[in-house]
């Protein structure tokens, strides 16, 4: 089944410490999104890739990064994680069809930061 | 500013009987909106979706409907089961990027 992975499932971090979180898609979308997710917020976008192409949201922090090796495989580096990064991290994916975009999420990674 | 929202964090409904959950926005460039359903410790799942230039979109038990002159959707899910017991996420599309509502629990009691 074509699907959106995401490991680990959980990750735990020490204040500070740098942290990489993975998702990887055998949907050969176009397209990887990041989201934060914090307890009964709304999902909130922090960068897209179109491609190679890297698309970051103005109010995303300097602290988080990413990178788009290949089609597949998509990262989420937190440089120094402090305790407001404590949250659901969820990657989608979607095919581009900027007009009726329909994303696929993974079963997401939850961050906690000691 | 908010640009979409779901006024309801929760909503109880018997099962059999109808569930409606709705969504209110403001910008007025969406062209598309979406609807997903979460469960715990699982990621959203696409539900149904919506063209900005349609009212009412059906599949199954579910329906969407939009009043673009209220800048309102909703969501009926007819009849309700307990398997429907989720969070449930409107989201509005604008060039590709999806602005999220913060989701209105879903409790189906047999």
């Amino acid at each position: 089944d074509a699907m959106v992975i995401q490991n680990p499932r959980y990750q735990v971090t020490q204040f500070g410490k740098p942290v990489t979180l993975s998702c990887s898609q055998t949907l050969n979308h176009n397209v990887m999104y990041w989201y934060q997710q914090k307890s009964s917020q709304a999902p909130k976008l922090l960068f897209h890739y179109y491609d190679k192409d890297f698309n970051n949201e103005a109010d995303t922090p300097d602290n988080f990064q990413s990178r788009r090796p290949n089609t597949s495989f998509c990262f989420l580096d937190i440089r120094s994680p402090g305790l407001g990064d404590a949250a659901m991290y969820l990657c989608a994916t979607s095919s581009g069809d900027r007009e009726r975009e329909t994303q696929y999420f993974g079963p997401g990674t939850r961050l906690l930061v000691l | 500013d908010q640009q979409v929202k779901q006024n309801s964090p929760s909503l109880s409904v018997q099962e059999g009987r109808i569930s409606i959950l709705n969504c209110d926005y403001t910008n007025s460039m969406f062209d598309y909106f979406l609807w997903y359903k979460k469960y715990p410790a699982e990621g959203p799942t696409f539900l149904i979706s919506i063209s900005s230039i349609k009212d009412k979109n059906e599949d199954g038990r579910f329906t969407v409907f939009l009043n673009k002159s209220a800048k309102h959707l909703s969501l009926h899910i007819v009849p309700s089961q307990p398997g429907d017991s989720a969070v449930y996420f409107c989201a509005g599309n604008q060039g590709g990027k999806l602005i999220f509502g913060q989701g209105t629990e879903l409790s189906v009691k047999p």
